[in-house]
């Protein structure tokens, strides 16, 4: 069974863009989770999409948002870049979220400028 | 506020020795507490987990010792070897509602295994 799959692994972008990320869930997982890795903050739940709905949500600001579509794949956009939000961004899958097994992505690293 | 604090940062030990790495978390509603394993490039990868419902749960060299009372739980690698040097990192969360909320991560340890 094919994993999780992140587009694009790397990324680069000035302030003030805007980047959408992707994340191919493992076939039959329902639930898709967004995490942001960082060396200061280590890693952050920013939300989770479940059945096309957004079910939970960290405590990041509305420039974070995200989306699923009907076949579990899921995209996170971050509006307004800033300095600050280069990272690793994470996608986990599940079949039911948080309370089983998370599976991993690779990651989408991105480098703000 | 961090919600779930991990000790120590780094750790060396020598191969065959035992690996310690400790969590002590501060919502008495966490009720499901994994530990993560990520080598650099890669995401985390769950190596095992547990419930609050008991006090220990063991899967091959890999043991979690969980103490409610004092909201702290802690994972023992047992004759550490060279290819467990990697990133661990504990996490907890909570059902609510639908669903669970998201993982909560500690900032992580940095496991080096010396041959």
């Amino acid at each position: 069974k094919a994993g999780v799959t992140q587009t694009p692994r790397y990324l680069i972008k000035t302030r003030g863009q805007q980047v959408t990320l992707s994340c191919s869930p493992i076939s039959g997982h329902r639930s898709v989770s967004w995490y942001q890795q960082t060396p200061g903050q280590g890693l952050q739940f920013l939300f989770e999409y479940f059945s096309e709905t957004q079910r939970n949500k960290g405590n990041f600001p509305g420039r974070f948002s995200g989306r699923q579509f009907s076949n579990s794949r899921s995209e996170m956009n971050v509006s307004t870049l800033e300095l600050g939000d280069s990272a690793l961004y994470l996608c986990a899958s599940s079949f039911a979220g948080a309370k089983e097994t998370q599976y991993f992505g690779p990651g989408t690293r991105l480098l703000v400028l | 506020q961090q919600q779930v604090k991990q000790s120590p940062q780094s750790l060396i030990v020598q191969k065959g020795g035992i690996s310690i790495i400790n969590c002590a978390y501060e919502n008495t509603a966490f009720d499901y507490f994994p530990w993560y394993q990520q080598f650099p490039g890669k995401g985390p990868a769950l190596l095992i987990a547990i419930r609050p419902d008991v006090s220990e749960k063991k899967e091959g060299r890999f043991t979690i010792s969980f103490n409610k009372s004092a909201k702290q739980f802690s994972l023992h690698i047992m004759d550490s070897q060279p290819g467990d040097s990697a990133t661990y990192f504990c996490a907890a969360s909570r059902y609510s509602g639908g669903g669970a909320d998201g993982l909560t991560f500690g900032k992580g340890t940095h496991l080096i295994i010396q041959p």
